[in-house]
């Protein structure tokens, strides 16, 4: 949805450094989300934040970190810890229909590292 | 957690032939299925969903089914257009975080002019 917004859209590091990806939201969603996705797979969940200042792991949250002092924003740190870093990451918001939360999706930010 | 299992991985259908995408789930307390349709390069887009008190929603073209007690959805898709082509994602929700999803594999639908 255009009001999920993620920069850049294209990334390079060098191994061994930390990169800060954004995400920024207008759409007043309470939850954001961060995906990774690898050619020709899913998506796998990395972080998630129901409420500003609080998140949770995912599946893979292993040399990933991220904060969420805004409701806005919620920015994802890839570490020098993370072992296969190169993705294309996906940032996500949900807004509640009821019980239900319907999830949409930024462009994207592909990383390269190398 | 969930486990969402999607097949094909790869479907090629001619235009304006039909095209179904099946997933199974493995939680039965699962309650909210959407589909995602994600272009080359481009986001997933919501293209339709499905809660777990209905067994069939329509929308145009697209179609989605839901059989809660074999654990499994689909998708139609109907008259198919090259426009269609594109990778498909079903998704199911995590039965006491009604915020997170579990997603398939992904299904690249090809249609062929």
């Amino acid at each position: 949805d255009g009001g999920i917004t993620q920069s850049p859209k294209y990334l390079f590091r060098k191994e061994g450094q930390n990169v800060t990806l954004s995400c920024e939201q207008n759409l007043n969603h309470d939850a954001m989300y961060w995906y990774r996705q690898d050619p020709g797979q899913g998506l796998r969940l990395i972080y998630y934040s129901q409420i500003v200042n609080d998140f949770q792991k995912g599946d893979i949250a292993e040399g990933y970190s991220v904060s969420r002092e805004k409701k806005e924003s919620f920015p994802l740190t890839v570490t020098s810890a993370q072992k296969n870093p190169t993705a294309f990451y996906l940032c996500a918001s949900s807004r509640r229909q009821g019980t239900f939360y319907e999830q949409y999706f930024g462009p994207g930010t592909r990383l390269t590292v190398t | 957690g969930e486990n969402v299992e999607q097949h094909p991985s790869t479907l090629s259908v001619q235009e304006g032939d039909s095209a179904v995408i099946k997933c199974t789930y493995s939680d039965s307390a699962s309650n909210y299925f959407p589909w995602y349709k994600q272009e080359l390069g481009k986001r997933p887009q919501l293209i339709i969903d499905i809660r777990s008190n209905v067994g069939e929603k329509k929308d145009q073209r697209i179609a989605v089914t839901l059989n809660k007690t074999a654990k499994h959805f689909s998708l139609h898709i109907t008259e198919t257009q090259p426009e269609d082509s594109a990778v498909y994602f079903c998704a199911a929700t995590d039965r006491n975080n009604f915020n997170k999803f579990y997603f398939g594999s992904g299904t690249k639908l090809n249609v062929k002019p």
